[in-house]
């Protein structure tokens, strides 16, 4: 099962929105609203931004939001902060014997 | 809210067995309310899930690893453990602990512990 295609980079200005796109197959995003979020800070653990396509966790600022149409999910960050800058990963649930699929990252630079 | 914290060896030896251990704090290892699950991350590259655990005593395991894998719980100590045999130098990476529950069909981590950094070599 190969992984979920996510941009290698995006960047943004301070107080800009920007969007990551995580694009699937049938068998993943495309049937199942089960897609997450994670942001990863250097050398620090994962952390949930974004469960079920658009669910935010308690906690996590409203300027991150979530969406699904076919088999592409995405994450957009508006009003950009320095802190915003780091790796976003996506995953799936995934109907094949893999069950759990990750995408390869995407680096955020805040300019 | 749950918390988890990995142990074991830093370095293992090539075609060895790479062990690690998770303990749980904050929440019962036995609850149904969560599965529990290890991933690792290569130094520089993405994450890579190796498997779940559910409450119920079964295992999902990434086919690509699987014939390599174990995860177990030991309930009395709140904890859950990793074993990869026959470890390569394509083993070396940050392994997480984790869990999930209510979200996601299986594949939503809400918890993580802060990683561990295994490399193998002899």
């Amino acid at each position: 099962q190969s992984a979920l295609t996510q941009p290698a980079s995006v960047s943004g200005s301070p107080g800009q929105s920007i969007t990551i796109s995580c694009t699937g197959t049938s068998s993943d995003i495309g049937d199942y609203n089960y897609v997450s979020w994670y942001q990863q800070h250097p050398g620090k653990a994962p952390r949930l931004m974004i469960y079920d396509v658009s669910n935010r966790p308690s906690g996590v600022s409203n300027r991150f939001s979530g969406s699904k149409s076919g088999n592409t999910a995405s994450l957009t960050i508006s009003g950009l902060q320095a802190e915003d800058e780091a790796d976003y990963y996506c995953n799936s649930y995934t109907s094949t014997t893999t069950l759990v699929i990750f995408g390869g990252g995407t680096k955020l630079t805040v300019l | 809210q749950l918390q988890l914290q990995e142990s074991g060896p830093g370095l293992v030896k090539p075609s060895e067995t790479l062990s690690l251990t998770c303990t749980v704090s904050g929440g019962s290892i036995s609850s149904g309310r969560y599965y529990w699950a290890w991933i690792r991350q290569p130094p520089g590259k993405g994450l890579e899930w190796i498997g779940n655990l559910y409450y119920s005593g079964s295992n999902h395991y990434n086919p690509s690893l699987k014939s390599r894998v174990t995860i177990s719980v030991d309930t009395s100590k709140n904890q859950f453990s990793l074993k990869l045999n026959s470890v390569t130098a394509a083993d070396t990476a940050v392994y997480y602990c984790a869990s999930g529950g209510s979200f996601g069909g299986g594949a939503c981590f809400e918890a993580w512990g802060q990683g561990t950094l295994v490399t193998v070599s002899s």
